[in-house]
């Protein structure tokens, strides 16, 4: 299965604080893509990272990809409150539009 | 620009019942995914429909299972007697081209399923 599995599945950080999510995939990819889904909303497209990029930076967020390891990390800097969602990492089916999301990180950011 | 439209947000049917739940794309767009999220799991992709096509339904069971995107009007996901594992989150996204590296998916809120 090409299906990405992020881990932790939950984490708890209080404002201000760090949350580093990771995930990892099993077959080749053409890129990764890192969505947020509030508790009963549609996913959020946070960032989408190429299989030959390493590292890329979108506000406070920042993704790694190791291909080699087959894995990807979502850091969250300096969080905040409305950044408690679930995060998903998600690789397609060399399609590029069939993506498979993992189960998610359940990311709990309080005051 | 109002965002991807899905309703009902929650439906409940019994064993043996249809449920169809509809989606409506991003104005402007004509490319509709619809994927499935089961509980406690990740959503898996189901099926891809450009207006009166289905493209790719890879991911569609083989049985009780169908989509369409007609001309005029949202697209549809029917599933036919419906059984308890079919219970799952059902969300619909759409794009302006095809979704790939330069095109991200837009999701809809999601309809959530509960067979009793």
């Amino acid at each position: 299965s090409q299906q990405g599995e992020e881990d932790p599945q939950a984490l708890s950080i209080q404002e201000g604080e760090n949350a580093t999510m990771n995930c990892s995939y099993k077959t080749s990819i053409n890129n990764l893509q890192w969505y947020r889904q509030n508790s009963g909303r549609g996913l959020v497209h946070l960032i989408l990272i190429r299989s030959n990029e390493r590292e890329k930076h979108s506000g406070r967020l920042r993704v790694t990809l190791d291909t080699s390891k087959k894995s990807s990390s979502l850091l969250i800097t300096a969080s905040r409150a409305a950044d408690t969602a679930s995060y998903f990492c998600a690789t397609d089916k060399n399609s590029g539009y069939a993506l498979n999301f993992g189960k998610g990180t359940s990311l709990l950011v309080t005051p | 620009n109002a965002g991807v439209m899905q309703n009902p947000r929650h439906l409940v049917r019994r064993r043996g019942q249809e449920a169809r739940l509809r989606c409506s794309p991003m104005k402007g767009h004509s490319h509709v995914y619809w994927y499935r999220q089961l509980p406690e799991e990740g959503l898996k992709f189901m099926v891809y429909l450009q207006k009166e096509n289905i493209i790719d339904e890879s991911g569609m069971p083989k049985e009780r299972f169908s989509a369409e995107f007609p001309k005029e009007g949202p697209s549809i996901l029917r599933i036919q007697q419906v059984v308890r594992g079919d219970s799952a989150a059902y969300f619909c996204a759409s794009s302006l081209r095809l979704a790939g590296e330069q095109e991200t998916q837009y999701f809809g809120p999601g309809t959530r399923l509960l067979v009793l």
